[in-house]
């Protein structure tokens, strides 16, 4: 399985709404990220976790709040979001936080009205 | 900091012609470097890397070679196909403060014409 599993893949939301946005990977990676595209744009680093702790925070509003529950899932918990905040989010992994390959999702499109 | 200049998109492009994405790097110590490529609607995929001076990496039909003299690390194909249209990244992986970060380029959208 060489695969990162993101759910859902379309999000639409308000303003006052709570959602998550989940990720799973059963590779046996010990790193974790959450990443933020806009269109046409690269992706941006929001958070990083390695070993199942939050090691990079990319001074992400709170927003947004990570969970790595264990080592194969990442969750992303929103809440009061903007719509500025409307993205695609990609979850990603790699066997180390060294970045040296990174697995991605195919992303949760997130629309805040 | 480090940084990641890639050509400016779009590229648009006839089936069998050559392809060549020129991306330029600036980073301290010794990066890693890396394509990869993003279809539409989809995540981004490792396309190929080279971790040292005057490596190529190759996937694919596509190339690259690290060049340290030149701080570059161009995309090149002979004959691209219809499937390969999609977003290119550049990207390198250097220390940043005590941690590796990866540094994407711009990204150039490459579409190809039957």
């Amino acid at each position: 399985d060489t695969e990162v599993t993101q759910t859902p893949k379309h999000l639409v939301m308000g303003m006052t709404n709570k959602k998550s946005l989940k990720c799973e990977q059963h590779m046996g990676h010990r790193a974790m990220y959450w990443y933020k595209q806009k269109a046409k744009k690269p992706p941006e680093l929001m958070f990083v976790y390695s070993y199942e702790k939050l090691s990079i925070n990319e001074s992400v509003p709170s927003r947004f709040s990570p969970e790595c529950p264990n080592s194969s899932l990442l969750n992303l918990h929103l809440h009061a979001l903007q719509p500025e905040d409307s993205a695609l989010y990609l979850c990603a992994s790699s066997l180390r936080d060294s970045n040296e390959k990174l697995f991605f999702g195919s992303g949760t499109q997130l629309s805040v009205l | 900091g480090n940084s990641v200049t890639q050509m400016e998109g779009p590229v648009t492009l006839s089936e069998e012609a050559f392809l060549t994405i020129n991306c330029t790097y600036t980073a301290t110590g010794y990066p890693s470097l890396f394509w990869y490529v993003q279809y539409p609607g989809e995540g981004l995929q490792l396309l190929l890397k080279a971790t040292k001076a005057d490596d190529k990496g190759s996937n694919k039909g596509f190339e690259a070679t690290y060049r340290k003299e030149t701080t570059s690390f161009h995309l090149e194909k002979g004959s691209v196909q219809v499937s390969d249209s999609a977003v290119y990244f550049c990207a390198l992986s250097a220390l940043e403060g005590s941690a590796r970060q990866l540094t994407f380029g711009s990204g150039t959208q490459l579409t190809v014409l039957p």
